[in-house]
């Protein structure tokens, strides 16, 4: 069962900032927060991850709280493009195989 | 770079029919290497994985098989296939403490 918690969708604009939410109440000290998306019949893409603090890229930028317990991913002047199904996983530093993704936030990008 | 290919980029069968879906992974060496499902519209489910040649872990059972006959190569199979098997097949590999990397996976409709 996936570890995270996810709104199913969300709307906006192009040219708007984007932010999606992902709980992850139940996080263990060694589980990193990893960021994919994915459209119709690809593969997901990674976007970003992070352990505790801040991190940006040239995609997004993520803000972890404090406690762990939750993450925003943050979409500067989203485009059409952005348009996809957003995943927000869980993956621990030992070795562990088992990835185990949840239904997504499908992000609709409107012209 | 590491490169994933799998073959066939989409397949139609019939249902009672054998499958043999492959991919390989260029540019790493003892990858771990992952087979993903996705139905139409649903959730990517893990399906097998594994960290060695000749060794693989089952995470949810369909009725189907992987097996790992060459340390670049995973293969997944059955020998009947059902109409639920149809969807998006993918591969994947990355370390425990890695970002996942996707193939572009292999659309399967069954009839």
């Amino acid at each position: 069962d996936a570890k995270t918690t996810q709104p199913d969708s969300m709307e906006s604009t192009e040219g708007e900032t984007v932010h999606l939410p992902c709980s992850h109440a139940t996080i263990s000290g060694n589980e990193y927060i990893y960021w994919y998306r994915q459209v119709p019949l690809q593969g997901p893409e990674y976007v970003t991850h992070g352990l505790q603090q801040n991190t940006t890229n040239s995609m997004a930028f993520l803000a972890i709280a404090s406690d762990r317990k939750s993450s925003t991913l943050i979409l500067p002047h989203v485009s059409l493009r952005d348009a996809a199904v957003y995943h927000c996983i869980l993956r621990a530093s030992s070795n562990t195989n088992k990835v185990v993704f949840g239904t997504g936030t499908r992000l609709q990008v409107l012209p | 770079a590491q490169t994933i290919h799998q073959w066939p980029v989409a397949e139609i069968k019939a249902v009672g029919s054998p499958l043999s879906l492959g991919c390989t992974i260029k540019g790493k060496s003892s990858p771990n290497l992952y087979w993903y499902w996705q139905a139409t519209g649903g959730t990517l489910q893990q399906l097998f994985y594994s960290i060695t040649v000749g060794q693989v872990e089952s995470v949810v059972q369909l009725n189907l098989s992987a097996s790992r006959p060459k340390d670049d190569q995973f293969i997944l199979s059955t020998e009947k296939l059902l109409l639920s098997h149809s969807g998006f097949y993918l591969c994947a590999t990355g370390q425990p403490n890695e970002r996942l990397f996707f193939g572009h996976g292999t659309k399967l409709s069954v009839l």
